[in-house]
């Protein structure tokens, strides 16, 4: 399948570990923040979102942490399996109107066996 | 349920032709967005539909258009095309109000390359 990961930043974790991928914003006026999960071939998939107004959510195996003191998010994927092997990609939705969805850069992240 | 298919998978156009790619949402979606996702990047809003009106768009040039049909269908369509709109198209479609509002749903994206 074609490649999106070219030219991103790369995360190599051991299967089994915890891994941390991390995504600096821009925008204050973000409501929601968006985690997706990016396969080869494939179109972005949804992982997990967080309101503007809270500082951490879990979901199965994800956790994603705002910051917003110094705009940083950041999701945690507890015992990574090599099916984790994907683009993620951090996003901002403001809401009102329409959902608008601002996707930052990605990073890949390649889990080995 | 059936999830969100695009077509075609990958086009080849030249320069200066028309296109339009084709998106069927998700059952019982009501609101599409079009995406281009250049080789590398994060997909970059083209604009959104809802309930057949536009409702929404990103920085993109007027020769991007788009239709939602009655059944939630969706097209793009490109005219005059430049090198550079070479890229993956993706649709997503959601349904704002049903308690997931954040949750798009993508299809697998049309290649489109533009010679």
């Amino acid at each position: 399948g074609e490649s999106v990961g070219l030219h991103l930043p790369t995360l190599s974790v051991q299967e089994g570990d915890n891994s941390i991928i991390n995504c600096a914003y821009s925008n204050s006026a973000s409501d929601y923040f968006i985690w997706y999960k990016q396969e080869s071939g494939k179109g972005p998939q949804f992982i997990i979102d967080i309101r503007s107004n809270m500082d951490k959510r879990q979901g199965q195996r994800v956790t994603v942490l705002l910051n917003k003191t110094v705009k940083h998010l950041s999701l945690q994927i507890a015992a990574t399996q090599p099916g984790d092997s994907a683009v993620y990609f951090c996003a901002e939705l403001i809401g009102g109107g329409y959902q608008k969805v601002t996707f930052g850069t990605g990073t890949k992240l390649q889990v080995i066996p | 349920e059936t999830g969100v298919t695009q077509s075609p998978t990958h086009l080849i156009k030249t320069r200066g032709q028309q296109v339009t790619l084709r998106c069927s949402s998700q059952s019982g979606h009501n609101t599409v967005s079009w995406y281009q996702q250049a080789l590398g990047q994060g997909p970059q809003f083209i604009f959104q539909y809802y309930r057949e009106e536009e409702n929404g768009r990103g920085n993109f040039p007027p020769r991007f258009s788009g239709l939602q049909f009655p059944n939630y269908s969706s097209e793009l369509n490109v005219n005059a095309l430049e090198l550079d709109d070479s890229a993956l198209y993706l649709c997503a479609s959601s349904s704002p109000g049903t308690g997931f509002d954040n949750e798009q749903f993508f299809g697998p994206g049309t290649r489109l390359t533009v010679l």
